[in-house]
């Protein structure tokens, strides 16, 4: 059974940083792209990064380039987001997810929230 | 800028009605196009891709149509647990876009 667990979400205040992990299972990780799609309270969906399946190819939304940092590590089957400089519109749910074979996201964990606030 | 629109916002239906979601892209995306539901407290759950392909374990009375910029997802009738928002996706070389959503809601 595919599963993806995210940790690492919380409170910081505007200008802090955080690190989620999102921790896969039930399918060979190293095969797949991964990416961490993000919901503002209320709002809809925002993708946020997406890395391939070595690491090499690397994309982001416009919004967090230069400020977050995606990276994975296959021994570990382990994605994950380094978020730097927060501000409070970064608050949000964020969730990992596989992309499939297609250019869409098959598997979703449950998110860790991000709060952004003084 | 990709945009993906997503008509209409709400749609009020009852359960055994037929629901028709539309959405419609700035650019052709040819059948790259995916439909996802995401019910309250729940991450969204993937429905279609490729326009027209059910994922595994959804049910027959989701379909999924279109080509190019306009692209419609239909329930057939409508059950009790159907009652969600949905998303329409797109993916055009490496930037991923999603659609703002239809909320489905008991009339």
């Amino acid at each position: 059974e595919v599963q993806l667990v995210e940790s690492g979400g919380g409170l910081v205040q505007p200008g802090g940083s955080l690190r989620l992990s999102c921790a896969a299972s039930g399918f060979t990780f190293s095969s797949h792209w991964m990416t961490w799609v993000r919901q503002a309270p209320g709002k809809g969906l925002e993708w946020v990064a997406h890395i391939q399946q070595g690491g090499n190819e690397i994309h982001y939304v416009d919004s967090v380039r230069g400020r977050f940092t995606i990276s994975r590590d296959n021994a570990k089957n382990s994605l994950y987001l380094q978020m730097n400089s927060l501000r409070v519109e970064d608050t949000a749910m964020y969730y990992c997810a596989r992309e499939g074979s297609g250019w869409y996201f098959d598997f979703w964990g449950q998110g860790t929230l991000v709060t952004v606030s003084s | 800028e990709f945009v993906l629109t997503q008509s209409p916002a709400t749609l009020s239906l009852s359960p055994g009605e037929r629901a028709t979601l539309s959405c419609r892209s700035s650019q052709s995306v040819s059948s790259s196009l995916t439909w996802y539901q995401q019910k309250p407290g729940q991450a969204p759950r993937l429905l279609i891709y490729d326009a027209s392909k059910r994922a595994i374990g959804i049910p027959a009375r989701f379909s999924g149509s279109g080509s190019g910029t306009d692209f419609t997802l239909t329930i057939s009738s409508l059950e009790p647990e159907d009652f969600a928002v949905y998303y329409c996706q797109q993916r055009s070389n490496w930037r991923v876009t999603f659609g703002g959503g239809t909320k489905v809601e008991i009339k």
